[in-house]
């Protein structure tokens, strides 16, 4: 059973600080990884993706991919209130098979 | 990033009857479709998959006489929900995938199903 796991959360965190979103994955031979914004009765919308092992960073997000430990994470820098929702992390098996995550929900403290 | 769009926005219909929701790729050819249900507060189910031309691969537990899902086109995949009931109340999300976008997905905008 392919998995992607998340911690639930809530995730709280001060206006102004980095949240960080950590996610794992059971697949070895995933290669495709990425991050969706899910806001309350929305539709996820996709944020990031990384296909190799480092940093890739766009504006106040950074993602963080570690194939050797199957690990992967989301850092938001300067943390505003409308960062508020679920973030769902998802990875593709193959094809355009992606797994996702039960999502972690952060709420971030005016 | 690309557009998927999904139609209606928002149902409320009489138990017994059935609801046909669209989904539609604008600006690229989306080879593959998928299918959600979402309830509050959870997590997004992977109903079935759909890939242009062929038959839907339902995940175990759905039922394919309840939930029809029709990708004729390389733009265009429909779900009906058949005879619906009261249960089948949720959020729907169609999500859209092609070579043309590097195996990203894309969400429609959802649908939100209520059956009286």
């Amino acid at each position: 059973q392919k998995e992607v796991e998340q911690n639930s959360g809530p995730l709280s965190v001060p206006e102004g600080a980095i949240a960080s979103l950590n996610c794992t994955y059971s697949d070895r031979v995933s290669q495709s990884f990425f991050w969706y914004r899910q806001y309350s009765g929305k539709s996820p919308e996709l944020i990031m993706s990384i296909y190799s092992n480092g940093d890739k960073e766009d504006g106040r997000f950074t993602a963080q991919l570690n194939k050797a430990s199957q690990y992967v994470s989301l850092l938001i820098r300067d943390s505003q209130p409308s960062d508020s929702a679920t973030y769902l992390c998802a990875v593709n098996t193959g094809g355009f098979k992606t797994i996702f995550g039960a999502g972690t929900r952060l709420f971030v403290k005016a | 990033g690309a557009v998927v769009s999904q139609h209606p926005s928002r149902v409320i219909c009489k138990s017994g009857t059935s609801v046909k929701i669209e989904c539609r790729s604008l600006d690229f050819q989306a080879t593959t479709m998928f299918w959600y249900r979402q309830f509050p507060k959870q997590s997004l189910m992977l109903m079935a998959t759909s890939n242009e031309g062929s038959k839907a691969t339902y995940e175990q537990g759905v039922e394919k006489d309840k939930f029809l899902i029709n990708h004729a086109s390389l733009t265009l995949s429909t779900l009906t929900v058949t005879s619906a009931h009261p249960e089948d109340s949720s959020f729907y999300i169609c999500s859209a995938g092609g070579r043309q976008v590097n195996e990203k997905l894309f969400f429609g905008s959802g649908t939100q199903l209520s059956v009286l």
